[in-house]
């Protein structure tokens, strides 16, 4: 099984800096996904990292550290419409197969301050 | 190019009763999951499919849930009888199968499930 472990609630100002971070225990390690949930609506993708090292998008970055379990979602010049959930998803194969599933963590509930 | 349609969107019934969801994913993606998140949580997987297979289900309540995808393409969801721990937003997503690549879930609206 997996166990995928995120703050639960982060604080942060409008134009600052944010790095949300996750932790993950698998045995088929194949990926890890980041999104972004407004609330009352569905996810979205933010970010993919399967190799090690920083992945930018715009104002968003990702990291990942494969040898510790260990990923951040980096969010540069913070608006208020990044007060959302950031959710830290794994992909992982299970048994003999070359199937994979993808799990979720409870999500980081980001709050953008004026 | 269409998204992943779910109906209905919202649902009230009483607890003991039956409900079903449906979803039709993204022409083409052989991949489908259905999650269940209840509110302030993270989205949990109950069932993933690929084509007309079941790929995980360890999750799923099989004495009171169960879902199909017949045909590989769109897929039902029931919950019979359903509890009142039930209540929360069934989200239905559809990837491409690729497993070593950036094959990320698309997700519908979900459907918004109430248990009185």
């Amino acid at each position: 099984g997996q166990n995928i472990d995120q703050p639960t609630e982060m604080t942060a100002t409008e134009g600052a800096i944010v790095q949300i971070n996750c932790t993950y225990q698998t045995s088929g390690f194949n990926g890890l996904f980041w999104y972004q949930q407004h609330a009352g609506e569905a996810p979205t993708f933010l970010s993919y990292n399967v190799l090690d090292g920083l992945e930018e998008k715009g104002r968003f970055s990702s990291f990942l550290s494969r040898s510790k379990g260990y990923s951040y979602l980096l969010l540069k010049e913070l608006q208020m419409k990044d007060s959302a959930s950031y959710l830290c998803a794994v992909r992982d194969r299970f048994g003999t197969g070359t199937a994979s599933k993808l799990t979720f963590g409870t999500g980081t509930r980001l709050q953008v301050t004026l | 190019e269409a998204g992943v349609a779910q109906s209905p969107r919202y649902k009230i019934i009483e607890k003991r009763q039956s409900v079903a969801f449906w979803c039709n994913p993204i022409s083409g993606h052989a991949t489908l999951y259905w999650y269940q998140q209840i509110l302030g949580q993270g989205p949990k997987l109950l069932i993933q499919f690929q084509n007309n297979g079941v790929v995980d289900d360890s999750q799923l309540p099989k004495d009171r849930f169960s879902a199909e995808r017949l045909k590989g393409v769109d897929s039902t969801l029931k919950i019979q009888p359903a509890k009142l721990e039930d209540s929360a937003v069934y989200l239905c997503a559809s990837s491409l199968l690729g497993d070593s690549m950036n094959t990320e879930a698309f997700f519908g609206q979900g459907t918004r499930l109430t248990v009185v």
